[in-house]
């Protein structure tokens, strides 16, 4: 198994351009989430998903969207990036039962 | 809304163990977890512990939690160089969802 995979891993933006981040996992695991990480702070949650075609806001949604059309891929959506955007994201899985989560190496995103 | 709190830094000589120290406020909390991240890479979980227990080993690991007080600490028994890293604190409640994180603290080994 790959486990949880992000791509890309890094990328630079300018204002306003729009781009999505890819997550996908091999283990058939129902949920999955993205979370971006600013230095300093803890992980805040962005979006998750509890099953292909179900997804929910977490704590700091906006300006993104995602979608679940597959139970392996979580496609992350930047529509107008914006420099508060340049963070590091993590996308994470866990199966249901189980409350440990999975997560990918991250992608490094820089907004100027 | 529910908070968990972590120092920023913490610093050990190698060899000696290393305390990381977590608090949360969340008293419906059932699971929490220590996620270790080192430079440029992912997370890692390293351990986790159930509400219902107050401790737990793993080989150099030891996670205490004092439910009461609504503390967690993560020991790391004779701290070694690949031990350099930052560890996160988080808790999952009720909502079971919604991974609550503290901000991480850095672990500094000393010569």
């Amino acid at each position: 198994n790959a486990g949880v995979t992000q791509t890309p891993k890094f990328r630079i933006l300018k204002i306003g351009q729009s781009m999505t981040l890819q997550c996908a996992q091999d283990m058939n695991h129902n949920y999955m989430y993205w979370y971006r990480q600013d230095p300093g702070m803890g992980l805040k949650l962005i979006y998750y998903s509890v099953g292909a075609g179900i997804t929910d806001k977490g704590e700091v949604p906006n300006g993104y969207n995602v979608s679940r059309s597959t139970t392996e891929d979580f496609p992350l959506r930047l529509e107008l990036a914006a420099p508060s955007q340049t963070s590091v994201y993590f996308c994470a899985s866990r199966p249901g039962g189980s409350e440990t989560q999975y997560f990918g190496p991250g992608t490094r995103l820089l907004v100027l | 809304g529910e908070d968990v709190e972590q120092s920023l830094f913490l610093s050990v000589r190698e060899g000696d163990s290393s305390v990381i120290n977590c608090t949360y406020t969340d008293s419906s909390s059932t699971y929490l977890y220590w996620y270790k991240q080192e430079p440029g890479a992912g997370l890692q979980l390293l351990t986790y512990i159930f509400s219902n227990m107050d401790m737990k080993q793993d080989q150099r690991l030891t996670v205490l939690l004092n439910k009461k007080d609504k503390h967690l600490s993560l020991r790391i028994a004779d701290t070694q160089t690949g031990d350099s890293a930052i560890y996160f604190c988080a808790e999952i409640g009720d909502s079971n969802y919604q991974l609550i994180w503290g901000a991480g603290t850095k672990l500094i080994i000393k010569p």
